[in-house]
């Protein structure tokens, strides 16, 4: 069964310290992967995906297929960057729905 | 575009009572989610719709919760009737496809069944 784990509810990190957010996932096809992330108290949009290869916010995600691994990183944290962050799983062929992660709560200290 | 547009942003009502919760997606958009965010569950996908047909209810917690999308502009969540533990922040998301998409969420609805 397709699955998207996120080892960690809570990372607390300080500013300009480096930050990973694990994300594990089981699936036997072709993934697509997101992140996601939610500020206080506003919408989910999107931070990054696989596909586009993107750096957002000083964000990076590369996907380690022998692993099946996901992991977000930032060299240098910042306090901005304390959020929600989910880690979501989509199908790139076939019809299965997209599968979130628990969603781990980063918290950056000053 | 103004993004997916839900209304009421904040619903507080008493147990019992019908609750109806409003969801515009992006236009051009084939595919409708509706989540539900709880700080013991966090993100759980209630439902979701392409083409305006309802795909997967899986997610429909029970018979009080009921979703309907009569056309591609506009969907609603109903909730009948309401309990204390329905309370959460519900979210409608939509996208082009319903898999391998980027997901575009509303601004979600708050609501508290007193």
């Amino acid at each position: 069964a397709q699955r998207v784990t996120q080892p960690e509810k809570l990372l607390s990190v300080f500013k300009g310290a480096p930050v990973e957010l694990k994300c594990n996932y089981s699936y036997s096809g072709s993934p697509e992967l997101f992140w996601y992330v939610q500020y206080s108290r506003q919408r989910l949009q999107l931070l990054l995906r696989h596909i586009s290869r993107e750096s957002i916010k000083g964000f990076t995600a590369d996907l380690n297929k022998g692993e099946t691994s996901f992991h977000l990183k930032k060299p240098f944290a910042q306090e901005e960057d304390s959020a929600m962050y989910y880690c979501a799983l989509s199908p790139l062929t076939g019809g299965f729905k997209t599968i979130f992660g628990a969603g781990t709560r980063l918290f950056v200290k000053a | 575009d103004a993004g997916v547009i839900q209304s009421p942003r904040h619903e507080v009502t008493e147990m019992g009572q019908e609750v109806t919760l409003r969801c515009k997606p992006i236009s051009g958009h084939n595919s409708l989610f509706w989540y539900r965010q709880t700080m013991m569950r966090g993100l759980e996908l209630l439902i979701y719709f392409n083409n305006n047909v309802p795909i997967d209810d899986s997610g429909m917690p029970e018979d009080r919760f009921s979703a309907k999308m009569p056309n591609a502009s506009f969907s609603t969540l109903k909730i009948q009737p309401s309990e204390p533990r329905d309370s959460a922040v519900y979210f409608c998301a939509s996208s082009y496809h319903y898999s391998g998409d980027t997901q575009y969420f509303g601004p979600g609805t708050r609501l508290t069944v007193l």
